[in-house]
């Protein structure tokens, strides 16, 4: 089992650029969600998704997109990247118990 | 915004002390739980303790749960420097609503 897989782990953008942060895992779980970590606030949920095909938004979804076409996957998509979106990103799945897994991040930097 | 809330924001002790860390909230939940975060890396599950339970132990780890006063606390006993890392409450109010974290506490244990 490898767990909740993310990639890339760092990425650089210029301003209104767009990308896609993978997101994997392989431990069955309906339940998968995107945080976002900045200094001195925490982790602020942007998108989550109960099952493939159903998504929802989060925290701080503005700026962001997501989809969930299959169990294992749940992309997020920032369209057009501002300075604001400059954070640590995390996915994570979660147990039917409520137990999240989460992957290692990704460092995005929005110049 | 944050649901749960965690004090003190930082805390340093000598390796051997005990730890203690507090968590509350402010809406009813339906569980709570403890993660770890070390330095650049993504957040551990630690413990989970339901609504209707008052105390959970799990090795060096005690946690409680007062409803009442809708706050929990995170006991590390006999700690340890790889204790040192950042330790966030976490809530969720039912079912698959979205787990949300508090800021956390960084602790750090000087050896």
């Amino acid at each position: 089992n490898a767990g909740v897989t993310q990639t890339p782990k760092f990425q650089v953008l210029k301003t209104g650029q767009s990308m896609t942060l993978q997101c994997a895992q392989d431990m069955n779980h309906e339940y998968m969600s995107w945080y976002r970590q900045d200094p001195g606030m925490g982790l602020r949920l942007i998108h989550y998704s109960v099952g493939a095909g159903i998504t929802d938004q989060g925290e701080v979804p503005n700026g962001y997109n997501v989809s969930r076409s299959t169990t294992e996957d749940f992309p997020l998509r920032l369209l057009s990247a501002a300075p604001s979106q400059t954070s640590v990103y995390f996915c994570a799945s979660r147990t039917t118990t409520g137990k999240l897994f989460f992957g290692s991040g990704t460092q995005l930097s929005v110049l | 915004s944050q649901q749960g809330e965690e004090d003190p924001q930082a805390l340093s002790i000598q390796e051997g002390e005990n730890a203690t860390m507090n968590c509350s909230y402010k809406t009813s939940i339906n569980n709570l739980q403890w993660y770890r975060q070390n330095s650049g890396r993504g957040l551990v599950h630690l413990i989970l303790i339901r609504s209707n339970e008052r105390e959970k132990h799990s090795g060096r780890l005690r946690v409680t749960l007062d409803t009442s006063k809708k706050s929990s606390s995170l006991l590390i006993t006999a700690s340890r420097a790889a204790d040192t890392a950042s330790y966030f409450c976490a809530t969720d109010a039912a079912g698959n609503t979205p787990l949300v974290f508090g800021k956390g506490t960084r602790l750090s244990v000087i050896a």
